[in-house]
C-alpha cells in the first residue's frame, strides 16, 4: 500500500531534550516536506526537499533541522525543543515539487513540549 | 505574501443538507487552488483542485469553481452525508520553488444523522 509513515504518532517531551520524528514514503517520490498544523493557522511549511541531499527552508524553519540522505526518508529533528513547538506535524511527499503533483500526507505526529 | 481565508467553523448540518464553505485568497500571479480534507486522526487528502480561472474542480459530489474576479474558490456539496464530517482546508500554490501550499485555517464540518 502506497503511504507516508510517520513515527511516533504521539510524543510528550521536556524542553531542551533532542528528538527526531521519522518520515518514510514507499512511493519513490522525489519531493518531501514537513508542515506543522496549529489551530486557526492551517498548515505551515517547515522544510522541504526536492531530492536526495537537497533541502531548503519553508516559512517556519526556526528550531528545526532536516536531512535527506535517502530518497524514502526525511526525518525532522528538534535539537532543543521549546513549548512553542507543541503542535501537530505532518510529513508529505509527491512525485515532483510542482503543483501538478498532488501531495500525499502522513497521519501526523502530535508533539507536546512541557 | 500569499494568504487564504476561509470561514470559521464549526459548521453543523443535518444529513442531506447543502454545504457551502467560503474561501478567498490573495496571491500574485495565477495560483493553483486546492481543497484538502482531513478525517479524524488522519492526514490531509486532496479533494479537488483547479489550476486556472473558471476551472471547476469536482470529486465525491463536491465542487469548487476558480473565480479570479472575486478571488474565491468556494466549496459546495448538494447533499451531505455523515461520512463527510471532517475538517476542510482551502489552499493555494503559486508555483514557486518548494511546491509550498498556503493553507487557510480549516473549517470543521459536522453532519448529524
Amino acid at each position: 500500500e502506497a503511504q507516508v509513515t510517520q513515527n511516533p504518532r504521539y510524543l510528550i517531551t521536556v524542553t531542551g531534550k533532542k528528538l527526531t520524528v521519522t518520515c518514510s514514503q514507499n512511493m519513490n517520490h522525489e519531493y518531501m516536506s514537513w508542515y506543522r498544523q496549529d489551530p486557526g493557522l492551517g498548515l505551515r511549511q517547515i522544510y522541504y526537499s526536492m531530492n536526495v541531499e537537497v533541502t531548503d527552508k519553508g516559512d517556519v524553519p526556526e528550531g528545526y533541522k532536516v536531512s535527506r540522505k535517502e530518497k524514502r526518508n526525511f526525518p525532522l529533528i528538534l535539537e532543543s525543543p521549546s513549548p512553542n513547538q507543541t503542535s501537530l506535524y505532518f510529513c508529505a511527499s509527491s512525485w515532483e515539487g510542482t503543483d501538478n503533483s498532488p501531495l500525499h500526507f502522513g497521519n501526523g505526529t502530535r508533539l507536546t513540549v512541557t | 505574501g500569499n494568504s487564504v481565508t476561509q470561514m470559521e467553523g464549526p459548521v453543523t448540518l443535518s444529513e442531506e443538507a447543502f454545504l457551502t464553505i467560503n474561501c478567498t485568497y490573495t496571491a500574485t500571479g495565477y495560483p493553483s487552488l486546492f481543497w484538502y480534507v482531513q478525517y479524524p486522526g488522519e492526514g490531509l487528502q486532496l479533494l479537488l483542485k483547479a489550476t486556472k480561472a473558471d476551472d471547476k474542480g469536482s470529486n465525491k459530489g463536491f465542487e469548487a469553481t476558480y473565480r479570479k474576479e472575486t478571488t474565491s474558490f468556494h466549496l459546495e456539496k448538494g447533499s451531505v452525508q455523515v461520512s463527510d464530517s471532517a475538517v476542510y482546508f482551502c489552499a493555494l500554490s503559486d508555483g514557486a520553488a518548494g511546491n509550498k501550499l498556503t493553507f487557510g485555517g480549516g473549517t470543521r464540518v459536522l453532519v448529524k444523522p
